[in-house]
């Protein structure tokens, strides 16, 4: 069973502080990433991607990607309150896994 | 407005009561597919479907059915509900470039099974 594992949280962290989310994927084929952002009672929206180990960075979020060690990061910078939802990792190599997501919590 | 529209927004039913979510799109997307989301499981995908009258199974299909029989509309029928899908599902649809796969979803139909 192919498998990507986030920890549930909550990730509690202050405002302005650095939000650091983990994921491991299991499937040494997959070859895309992702993050979704998922707010309380609504649909999952797509963030980031990232297919190359290393960096990625959009504004205040930064993707790392590890292929070695199967593990992808999402970090944001300067977390806001409105950062606060839950963040899906997902990776793709012939279908599209979700991880069980991680709940983020940014505190004024 | 590119859009993926699910209805309805919630549902209360009774064991047993055939019901349809209904889902469409207006971008022309090839592939569709169906999740339901439970408290610390994620995302699971229930079906896909690649194009017009081709539909596969994804990790948990049991006692849901699909058909594709146009591009933009993929039906999730539950022929006889049971309490255990009770549950937060979500249509998404996407196109497939090389090493991309960006996912549209649906607003979601919590459904519950008494």
């Amino acid at each position: 069973q192919k498998e990507v594992e986030q920890n549930s949280g909550p990730l509690s962290v202050p405002e302005g502080a650095i939000a650091s989310l983990n994921c491991t994927y299991s499937d040494r084929g997959s070859q895309s990433f992702f993050w979704y952002r998922q707010y309380s009672g609504k649909s999952p929206e797509l963030i980031m991607s990232i297919y190359s180990n290393g960096d990625k960075e959009d504004g205040r979020f930064t993707a790392q990607l590890n292929k070695a060690s199967q593990y992808v990061s999402l970090l944001i910078r300067d977390s806001q309150p409105s950062d606060s939802a839950t963040y899906l990792c997902a990776s793709l190599g012939g279908k599209l896994i979700f991880g069980q997501g991680t709940e983020l919590s940014v505190k004024p | 407005e590119a859009q993926v529209t699910q209805n309805p927004r919630y549902l209360i039913t009774v064991t047993g009561k055939k019901l349809t979510v209904t889902c469409s799109q207006n971008m022309n997307h090839e592939y569709m597919s169906w999740y339901r989301q439970d408290p610390g499981l994620g995302l699971r995908q229930i079906y896909y479907s690649m194009n017009v009258e081709v539909t596969d199974k994804g990790d948990v299909p049991e006692g849901y059915k699909v058909s594709r029989k146009e591009k933009r509309n993929f039906p999730l029928i539950l022929e006889s509900p049971s309490p255990n899908q009770t549950s937060l599902y979500f249509c998404a649809s996407s196109f497939i470039e090389e090493l991309n796969e960006k996912l549209f979803f649906g607003s979601g139909t919590q459904l519950s099974v008494l």
